[in-house]
């Protein structure tokens, strides 16, 4: 496609269920970034793959979550066992450029997350 | 570790006026620094960015940015707002040192007064 694609644009958990967060990147992009931005709040860092590798996974905020990325394009963030700290929205990135300090990066919409 | 802050999460200017967003920046090195913008729905959009050429940055819809060493600021301007610039704007940097990162500010949302 012609931008950056997340899916399910809304999502609405339960405490305590699991939820997958899909990206699409600009197809031929070898970056992909995972970004975290709560309310009021400017996106933080979870995540960046370059192809298939995940890099940097440092700002992922525990082990519930987890990122993959197997054939080097489309993405999926998975959150286990959500709590009421994780609503947010979850923005996907991506670069044609490898490394994450290109700066240049092409969002998605992001994928709205509330849990109860 | 490079942040920058984003002074006033809120601004707003009637039709027309000049539009001044603050960023300053912290940083140990001398940075690459961005702005994004968010408009109602959309993803983050790149406005322009500093990557240690010229101090005096342009960007798209009229913007421009001033990289300012002295006052570690990157402030983001237009000289006369329309309507369609009612968003969020984000500053952001990337320390050439350390952990190389995009880091984003909190965030402005700017209105625009008819």
């Amino acid at each position: 496609g012609a931008g950056v694609s997340q899916s399910p644009r809304y999502k609405v958990a339960k405490r305590g269920q699991d939820v997958a967060l899909r990206c699409d990147p600009i197809s031929g992009h070898v970056s992909l970034f995972w970004y975290q931005q709560a309310l009021g709040q400017g996106p933080e860092f979870l995540t960046y793959f370059q192809n298939e590798a995940q890099l940097d996974k440092s700002g992922l905020p525990s082990d519930r979550f987890f990122a993959e990325r197997p054939e080097g394009s489309v993405s999926t963030l998975k959150i286990q066992r959500t709590q009421q700290e994780d609503s947010a929205v979850y923005l996907c990135a991506s670069s044609s450029r490898p490394g994450q300090n290109t700066g240049e990066l092409f969002f998605g919409e992001g994928s709205r997350l509330t849990v109860l | 570790a490079q942040s920058v802050t984003q002074l006033g999460s809120h601004v707003s200017v009637s039709e027309g006026a000049l539009v001044l967003l603050r960023c300053n920046y912290s940083s140990s090195v001398p940075p690459y620094l961005f702005w994004y913008v968010q408009y109602p729905n959309q993803g983050l959009q790149l406005l322009l960015k500093y990557t240690s050429a010229a101090t005096l940055v342009k960007g798209i819809n009229g913007f421009e940015a001033e990289f300012k060493k002295s006052e570690t600021s990157f402030h983001l301007t237009k000289p006369s707002a329309h309507m369609s610039d009612a968003a969020e704007y984000f500053c952001a940097v990337i320390s050439l040192q350390g952990a190389q990162k995009l880091v984003f500010g909190q965030g402005t949302r700017l209105t625009i007064n008819p």
